[in-house]
């Protein structure tokens, strides 16, 4: 079955470590997405990828970084810059960009302590 | 202002209850998706739609383009059925409401 997967899907950190958090799709989409959720406040886009290789910024990527190196993967890493890493992250993908065949990954929860 | 606007925000419902969630929509789509996440869990996606009606189980989504809206019914409530309800519409990009939290008592 086609679909996207993150992992893991609870990920604990120490205050000041890099982190990256994982999202695959096996769907042959072009577009990639993330998207960060604080609690009771709604989701917000860090970074897209259109292409393999070419990513752009959203409205809250500080702190963040992002690689498209092959079609399927879209790997987020949270750097010790982001002031406030911890909240639940959702990777979704799409064929076209944000077209009518989209998907979600079931997200993760990162904590720093 | 939020391209994407649901309510209620919050919704408290009788087990058995028939339960309605409303969303609007500002900007073009392609679709629009009906997402739903459990108290400290994951997001599981319900329906996608472009037009019309959708039906899984005691779940329907209904969509109607002209007046950019979209309803999300759950019929015969369960406790269970206790998450947030988020709505999402593909656009040039996503856009998502900011959800309606679900409460079944039994």
């Amino acid at each position: 079955d086609g679909g996207i997967t993150q992992s893991p899907k609870y990920l604990f950190r120490k205050e000041g470590q890099n982190v990256t958090l994982s999202c695959e799709q096996n769907l042959n989409h072009d577009a990639m997405y993330w998207y960060r959720q604080d609690p009771g406040q709604g989701l917000r886009l860090i970074y897209y990828s259109q292409i393999v290789n070419d990513f752009q910024k959203g409205d809250i990527a500080e702190g963040y970084s992002v690689s498209r190196e092959k079609k399927e993967s879209f790997p987020l890493t949270v750097t010790s810059a982001q002031k406030n890493p911890t909240a639940f992250y959702l990777c979704a993908s799409s064929i076209p960009p944000a077209g009518p065949e989209a998907f979600f990954g079931q997200g993760t929860r990162l904590t720093v302590v | 202002k939020n391209e994407v606007e649901q309510s209620p925000q919050n919704l408290t419902a009788q087990e058995g209850e028939f339960i309605t969630i409303n969303c609007s929509y500002s900007v073009g789509i392609s679709a629009l998706h009906w997402l739903q996440q459990h108290p400290g869990g994951g997001i599981v996606s319900l329906f996608m739609l472009s037009s019309g009606k959708k039906k899984h189980g005691r779940l329907i989504a209904t969509i109607n383009i002209q007046e950019k809206h979209s309803s999300l019914h759950i019929t015969a409530s369960h406790p269970r059925d206790s998450a947030v309800y988020i709505c999402a519409v593909s656009g040039n990009q996503f856009y998502f409401g900011t959800g309606t939290s679900l409460t079944v008592i039994p």
